[in-house]
């Protein structure tokens, strides 16, 4: 049972377009979301993060939009840059079973062409 | 650099073994988390302490275990393993029990 789904494996859009990568949850739980970005023999990098509380999150050229009526966000990267080419991933938590887990989607591996 | 810490980085290993994967966490951090990450998949949440104590499981086999000691690093110790436990071990970092996790470089285990 997937509760954080990233349906689109693969995204191409060129040097300084805007690339938007979208995410669902199923678990209305949830009440805490992050992206983050990996490149390959590295670790995943913390980008950006939204509480339930909000519905739009900033910083530089990243935004993460929530819309908790849909289950949806999106990750908009404006301009899109080459070194921004990597696998995007997106987390939900929310407190379940006592605890709070960071349930991650598949990722969205995201090329940038120059 | 995350300032999260992985040894090995590379691990091969035959059917049957047990091996153990180490992890120091950024300095402050008290949780520490594990993942694991099968080929072309997402990343599996498999346990979580805070402070040395458990406080959350996820889909870890009873195979695996795992502590954290009062220095707050943490071990993985994966046993009888399967060839389809060949992954890419992660361990993360927070300060506290629910905020931005740091990641690590990885330990990429290989068992043949």
């Amino acid at each position: 049972d997937q509760q954080v789904k990233q349906n689109s494996p693969s995204l191409s859009v060129q040097e300084g377009r805007i690339s938007i990568l979208n995410c669902d949850y199923t678990n209305s739980m949830f009440d805490y979301f992050l992206w983050y970005k990996k490149y390959p023999a590295e670790g995943p990098t913390f980008l950006i993060s939204i509480s339930s509380i909000k519905d739009k999150n900033e910083d530089g050229r990243f935004t993460v939009f929530l819309n908790k009526s849909a289950k949806h966000l999106s990750l908009h990267i404006v301009p899109s840059q080459p070194g921004d080419s990597a696998v995007y991933f997106c987390a939900a938590s929310g407190r379940m079973d006592s605890s709070y887990k960071l349930i991650f989607g598949s990722g969205t591996r995201l090329l940038v062409r120059p | 650099d995350s300032g999260v810490t992985q040894t090995p980085k590379h691990l091969i290993t035959a059917t049957g073994q047990r091996v153990t994967l180490r992890c120091s966490p950024r300095s402050g951090d008290l949780s520490v988390y594990w993942y694991q990450q099968s080929l072309d998949q997402g990343l599996q949440f498999l346990i979580q302490y805070y402070n040395g104590e458990e406080r959350a499981k996820g889909n870890i086999l009873e195979r695996f275990s795992a502590q954290q000691f009062p220095d707050l690093h943490s071990e993985l110790n994966l046993s009888s393993l399967e060839l389809g436990d060949s992954a890419l071990y992660f361990c993360a970092s927070s300060p506290h029990l629910r905020d931005e996790q740091y990641f690590g470089p990885g330990t990429r285990l290989t068992v043949t």
